[in-house]
């Protein structure tokens, strides 16, 4: 199994429909992110969860909502999708200590969610 | 505002050539410096990375070069093979903080 799980992995839904992408993972690491991947435009931060009580908004936080049920959850939700929404979706997590790059983040991403909008 | 600037956004390179993407980033405070690879339908993994205490960091045929007087870093893939082909991403964080990416970069190595 994955380390770091994402559900679904692809879907299509309407304009002002509710989504929500789901993560999980066996990594038992505290921090959990979310970011956005358009082309041309990057990686950017949508929120970011530094343990379970700790939520952060990111660059881009309009619009999306998230909810860290446990320390292996971490779900991100569209209250009302539209279609500039439409992008691949990547769940990450790191552990604090990072190993070899000691006190840095060293993330370990999902395999992605790619979302549609119409 | 994009604190950490990435180009090409696409590069066709001929196997063997070298491959080289650069980065440019705003805030000084920045100290550390890692790069993804993205192969199509994964995500991200962590390539390579570096501190700003040191000019060069190598690990086969992956080079990072950092500037710190120019704030600029680069990743230089020698010897480039078809297995290379991705999109690589910069990134930059201060201390154990959040990574702030780069546009990424599509790399096509050519048989």
């Amino acid at each position: 199994d994955a380390d770091v799980t994402q559900t679904p992995r692809n879907r299509i839904t309407k304009t002002g429909k509710r989504i929500m992408l789901e993560c999980s993972q066996t990594k038992g690491h505290d921090r959990m992110y979310w970011y956005r991947q358009d082309p041309g435009l990057g990686l950017r931060l949508i929120y970011y969860s530094f343990d379970v009580k700790d939520i952060n908004k990111g660059e881009i936080s309009d619009g999306y909502s998230v909810s860290r049920q446990a320390q292996a959850k971490f779900s991100l939700s569209l209250e009302s999708a539209i279609p500039n929404q439409t992008a691949l979706y990547f769940c990450a997590t790191s552990d604090r200590w990072g190993g070899t790059y000691s006190g840095a983040n060293v993330l370990t991403f999902g395999a992605g969610s790619r979302l549609t909008v119409l | 505002q994009q604190q950490v600037k990435q180009s090409p956004q696409s590069l066709i390179v001929q196997k063997g050539g070298i491959s080289i993407i650069n980065c440019a980033y705003e805030n000084t405070a920045f100290d550390y410096f890692p790069w993804y690879q993205q192969f199509p339908g994964k995500g991200p993994a962590l390539l390579i990375a570096i501190r700003p205490d040191v000019s060069e960091k190598k690990e086969g045929r992956f080079t990072i070069s950092f500037n710190k007087s120019a704030k600029q870093f680069s990743l230089h893939i020698m010897d480039s093979q078809p297995g290379d082909s991705a999109t690589y991403f910069c990134a930059a964080s201060i201390g154990a903080g959040k990574l702030i990416f780069g546009q990424g970069t599509e790399l096509s190595v050519k048989p």
